[in-house]
């Protein structure tokens, strides 16, 4: 298994140019996210999608758009990118075990995450 | 607004020596409490997770421990080597779902020789 694969690893943009940030996993997992992190502060949530064809906004869901269109793939676009949306990104995925279904800590829903994708804009 | 406060930011400590890290969160209902480890350039790995009815966790040398009372949890990392040189996150999840993460900024440990 690959894992969370992310590409680019790096990338330099012009203010108002677009871009997608790529995101595969091969875990069959159902849950997968878009992340930022920005120097002294946590991740913060982007998007998420529980599944194929479902989506929904995060804590910073501004300027940027996802889709699901397999359970493999979960896409990041900047329409317009700004220099704001300097960051680096993080893809994560995870199976979408209820929690009630939780045998303790070791049944739960462990997220793992790409490498990480550096992007600049200038 | 749920939230999740570390400290200290950052520490030096010697090789071989112990170290503890802290995490405070008001994030409610709670459901489980999460330490990763990320290395500089590097995605997050998960270390340990704690659900509400657990209050130790050990993997290796590192030990999680958790009071959901006091809502603090603190990771302690015992005979520190060169590699666990990396910043240390803590992340806490609200029911009733898991899709929406909280995320302490990070304590950022350097160990030296």
């Amino acid at each position: 298994n690959a894992g969370v694969t992310q590409t680019p690893k790096f990338q330099v943009l012009k203010t108002g140019q677009s871009m997608t940030l790529q995101c595969a996993q091969d875990m069959n997992h159902e849950y997968m996210s878009w992340y930022r992190q920005d120097p002294g502060m946590g991740l913060r949530l982007i998007h998420y999608s529980v599944g194929a064809g479902i989506t929904d906004q995060g804590e910073v869901p501004n300027g940027y758009n996802v889709s699901r269109s397999t359970t493999e793939d979960f896409p990041l676009r900047l329409l317009s990118a700004a220099p704001s949306q300097t960051s680096v990104y993080f893809c994560a995925s995870r199976v979408n075990r209820d929690w009630r279904l939780w045998d303790g800590s070791s049944g739960a829903n462990v997220l793992t995450f790409g490498a990480g994708s550096r992007l600049t804009v200038l | 607004k749920n939230q999740v406060e570390q400290s200290p930011q950052s520490l030096i400590i010697l090789e071989g020596k112990n170290c503890t890290l802290q995490c405070n969160y008001t994030v409610s209902p709670f459901s489980n409490l999460r330490w990763y480890k990320q290395d500089t350039g590097r995605g997050p790995v998960s270390l340990t997770i704690m659900t509400f009815s657990e209050n130790t966790k050990s993997n290796g040398r590192y030990t999680a421990t958790l009071d959901a009372d006091t809502k603090q949890s603190s990771l302690h990392i015992t005979a520190s080597q060169l590699s666990d040189s990396a910043s240390y996150i803590c992340v806490v999840s609200a029911l009733p779902n898991d899709y929406k993460l909280s995320f302490g900024a990070g304590t950022t440990v350097t160990v030296r020789a």
